[in-house]
């Protein structure tokens, strides 16, 4: 297993414009998360899946951003009308249901700018 | 209300000697607590873990130590080499839990 992917490495998108991310996980992780790191300060929990049901999304999440895991495989994430305050490096990572002392497998991030 | 807390944002240690990164927290109902460890360009890498059962936990030059009186963890890098320094992040969590909460990270600089 290569691990988890996430593509794209890097957005460049103009304000006002949709984007979406891809993340494929470790494929024996039933659990997937969706994280976003600004500069200087730690990832910020945004989602996260169980198999390809959503268990909690974070009350900080504006109804812009909307996230997917059809068949419990690969996830994406939207962010729809994209806006400066979105640029962030954003994080997926995956795990085993209870196997936290495990701790996540982080993907390397999809940096996003928002001119 | 920031949970988990690191309030030293670098640390600047010489080789051979012990790296001491501190973290604190408010949730007394966390259960784990768990470091990474991040280099530039690469998501967080699992470094190790900590139960709140327990009050120490050790994986080679890695020591985790859990206060729970105090809400307070730490994590002893001995001895510290170059390629260790990177950005640690602490995080908790409640067992049966899906997310992590992180603090902002300790920037940590090991010098030859």
């Amino acid at each position: 297993d290569t691990g988890v992917s996430q593509d794209p490495r890097h957005k460049i998108t103009k304000r006002g414009q949709n984007v979406t991310f891809r993340c494929d996980p470790i494929s024996e992780h039933n659990r997937l998360y969706w994280y976003r790191q600004t500069l200087g300060q730690g990832p910020e929990f945004l989602t996260y899946f169980q198999n390809e049901a959503q268990l909690e999304k974070s009350r900080l999440l504006s109804d812009r951003f909307s996230a997917e895991r059809p068949k419990g495989s690969f996830s994406t994430l939207e962010i729809q009308r994209t806006e400066q305050g979105d640029s962030a490096m954003y994080l997926c990572a995956s795990s085993l249901e209870g196997g936290i002392n495990y701790g996540y497998t982080f993907g390397s991030g999809t940096r996003l700018t928002v001119v | 209300d920031q949970q988990v807390k690191q309030n030293s944002p670098s640390l600047s240690v010489q080789e051979g000697r012990i790296s001491i990164l501190n973290c604190d927290y408010t949730n007394s109902m966390f259960d784990y607590f768990l470091w990474y460890k991040k280099y530039p360009a690469e998501g967080p890498t699992f470094l190790i873990s900590i139960s709140s059962i327990k009050d120490k936990n050790e994986d080679g030059r890695f020591t985790v130590f859990l206060n729970k009186s105090a809400k307070h963890l730490s994590l002893h890098i001995v001895p510290s080499q170059p390629g260790d320094s990177a950005v640690y992040f602490c995080a908790a969590a409640y067992t049966n839990a899906g997310k992590s909460t992180f603090g902002d990270g300790t920037t940590l600089t090991v010098k030859p």
